[in-house]
């Protein structure tokens, strides 16, 4: 089945600076790939997404890559401010039999922005 | 608009008892799925359920269920807690069944002592 890893598991920026996270999937059949915010006591927040046809997307600070020769994604923030702080997920969904709404999620990045 | 609606936020049982969890979809939206957020933990699959009918299962056992109704809102059931079953149990909510983004309420902590 489909695993996805994430890279780094924290990371530490200074305020203005940007982050990086990387993740890697397993099944090449993963075809979409949304990347969640998740504050204390919250669910997670869609942020940005990326169908397997497109290889960037940007919204903002926020910009996705997609490397599917590779099988991984990045999520790119610039500018980075205090209300990023927060745990980012990235997942990914297989395109196999069944059409499901399924996301396969990985460990997590907790992203701490010093003023 | 409301967002997924998720009740109660916080339960604590305790072992062997059962659990109903509650959930409300984004108005217009036919599909409710749930997941379980382990602490430190990325989110897992449990189900997708899509105009009253399972569409997908997750790697979870008997133990739970769940069922979808007329208005699209979905209940959780969970039987025979055990301690492992300790985790935040996040509903979504998406428009349609396969290629429509997942938008997830903020959750109900389940803790079994």
């Amino acid at each position: 089945g489909e695993n996805v890893e994430q890279h780094p598991s924290t990371l530490s920026v200074q305020e203005g600076d940007s982050a990086v996270i990387k993740c890697t999937y397993s099944d090449s059949a993963s075809n979409y790939f949304p990347w969640y915010k998740q504050e204390l006591g919250k669910g997670p927040q869609l942020i940005i997404d990326i169908r397997s046809n497109v290889g960037e997307k940007k919204d903002q600070r926020i910009a996705v890559t997609l490397n599917k020769t590779a099988k991984h994604f990045s999520l790119h923030i610039t500018e980075t401010q205090p209300e990023d702080s927060a745990v980012y997920f990235c997942a990914a969904k297989v395109d196999g039999g069944g059409a499901t709404n399924k996301l396969i999620f990985g460990t997590g990045t907790l992203l701490a922005v010093q003023p | 608009d409301a967002g997924v609606t998720q009740s109660p936020t916080h339960l604590i049982k305790t072992r062997g008892q059962q659990v109903t969890l509650r959930c409300s979809p984004i108005s217009g939206h036919k599909s409710v799925s749930w997941y379980q957020q382990v602490l430190g933990q990325g989110p897992q699959f449990i189900f997708q359920y899509y105009e009253k009918e399972e569409r997908g299962r997750g790697n979870f056992p008997d133990r739970f269920s769940a069922r979808q109704f007329p208005n699209y809102s979905s209940e959780l059931n969970v039987n025979a807690l055990l301690l492992g079953d300790s985790a935040l149990y996040l509903c979504a909510s998406s428009r349609g069944l396969s290629n429509s983004p997942l938008h997830f309420g903020n959750g109900t902590r389940l803790t079994v002592t």
